[in-house]
């Protein structure tokens, strides 16, 4: 595998249930990040992890959790989502130094909430 | 309120000729600048950057401006090719070291053969 990988790449979930979304990069970088794509908006930053330390939690709600186990894995947890909630989810990662590298995304997932 | 906007959700243009998309962005506080190109079912591919210290990067086909003082830039591509139709986002960086960016809303370009 190269680069960042997302699973699943569809989900349909009730509003009952708890799911995680999986996020690996195989890039060697030190920061990773989840945002939200909703139709007709910009992406949303929901968080970010620097060096697996959460540094941003963009007002996300708390239905929303993030894991960041070691600096390769990234993951979204999931449980009593509503409608609205449905959207894109991609995970990024890039190298955060002095000279900026740029974002790397995964393909994402596709996410319903029935 | 929306730091980085694209005011055009989409653009048509004819193979060969040049497209130009815009973005605008109003926090002074951005030092880097960032161009993403996005086809359906796929996550953002990074295209092409600027630093806020240089008014213009080109690399192939693509070349991105930047006008400060307007806190404009613009994306140009040239000539178009049909494979270029996709969805391009713009984005920004604040300086600090989080790595993080603001994305603008999207415009979809076609282009027609």
């Amino acid at each position: 595998e190269t680069g960042v990988t997302q699973t699943p790449r569809h989900l349909v979930m009730g509003m009952t249930n708890k799911k995680s979304l999986k996020c690996e990069q195989h890039l060697g970088h030190n920061a990773m990040y989840w945002y939200k794509q909703s139709a007709k908006k910009p992406l949303e930053l929901m968080f970010v992890y620097n060096f697996k330390e959460q540094t941003e939690n963009n007002s996300v709600p708390s239905r929303f959790s993030p894991e960041c186990p070691n600096s390769s894995h990234l993951f979204l947890h999931l449980h009593t989502l509503q409608p609205e909630d449905s959207a894109l989810y991609l995970c990024a990662s890039s190298q955060v130094s002095l000279s900026y590298n740029e974002q790397f995304f995964g393909p994402g997932t596709r996410l319903t909430v029935l | 309120d929306q730091q980085v906007k694209q005011n055009s959700p989409s653009l048509s243009v004819q193979e060969g000729r040049i497209s130009i998309l815009n973005c605008d962005y109003t926090n002074s506080m951005f030092d880097y600048f960032l161009w993403y190109k996005k086809y359906p079912a796929e996550g953002p591919t990074f295209l092409i950057s600027i630093s806020s210290i240089k008014d213009k990067n080109e690399d192939g086909r693509f070349t991105v401006f930047l006008n400060k003082s307007a806190k404009h830039l613009s994306l140009h591509i040239v000539p178009s090719q049909p494979g270029d139709s996709a969805v391009y986002f713009c984005a920004a960086k604040v300086s600090s070291n989080t790595g993080k960016l603001i994305f603008g809303q999207g415009t979809t370009l076609q282009v027609k053969p």
